[in-house]
């Protein structure tokens, strides 16, 4: 049973420029949420994607925007990198419909770690 | 506003000994889920453990346990024999059922077991 997946693991670019994260849920998920974590914070929601729409953002600016594909994987796009923008990028999935339970459980995939110069 | 506190930057135990991490949470939704995780020097957070708002009793996987008092709004986890390998960062969190869809996480507890 494959967890959740993400790509690259590790990516350095430069102010100014777009970056594209991806993620693959873990088997039998609908929903991918995304999530920042600076050093020695905890994780930040961006915003959550559920059939292929946007469903619940976290206070982030529209620099950040995703989208979910009809497989369920998603992409996390940020424009105009700032220095502040490095971080730990966590891409979480889970199964919609269960709320809060624990059938909607979010696991978590290894993150990509962002270095902006 | 911050809806998960967790007052222990870090926490040191001896190996084979019990311990509490500390949570702590405010929400006037009275239908909530809230969960611990583990996140290694490796970045990824691994699921512990869940309590729900209604569950009549405390969680427990293995080795971990929640102490759930609703009237407190504390969720304290508690890691029984700890063992050198659950050193890592440990972060309380909760969704709330009627707010919205996204998980509110604590600011973390760092764990080291001590041999």
């Amino acid at each position: 049973d494959a967890g959740v997946t993400q790509s690259p693991t590790h990516l350095i670019k430069t102010r100014g420029q777009q970056v594209t994260l991806r993620c693959s849920p873990k088997s039998g998920h609908d929903t991918v949420s995304w999530y920042q974590q600076a050093l020695g914070q905890g994780p930040q929601f961006i915003f959550q994607y559920y059939e292929e729409e946007e469903r619940q953002r976290g206070n982030f600016p529209d620099r950040f925007s995703g989208h979910q594909f009809p497989n369920y994987s998603s992409e996390l796009n940020v424009n105009a990198l700032l220095l502040g923008d490095s971080a730990l990028y966590l891409c979480a999935s889970s199964l919609d419909g269960a709320g809060r339970t624990r059938r909607g459980t979010q696991y978590f995939g290894p993150g990509t770690r962002l270095l902006v110069l | 506003a911050q809806k998960i506190t967790q007052t222990q930057p870090g926490m040191f135990v001896q190996e084979k000994e019990a311990v509490t991490l500390d949570c702590t949470y405010d929400t006037s939704d009275p239908s909530y889920g809230l969960f611990w995780y583990k996140q290694p020097s490796s970045g990824e957070m691994i699921f512990l453990i869940y309590q729900g708002s209604y569950d009549q009793q405390n969680a427990t996987e293995g080795r971990y346990s929640l102490n759930f008092q609703k009237a407190r709004k504390s969720a304290n986890l508690v890691i029984s024999a700890s063992q050198l390998g659950d050193s890592a960062m440990y972060f309380c969190a909760m969704r709330e059922v009627y707010n919205n869809n996204d998980m509110r996480f604590g600011a973390g507890t760092r764990l080291t077991v001590k041999p």
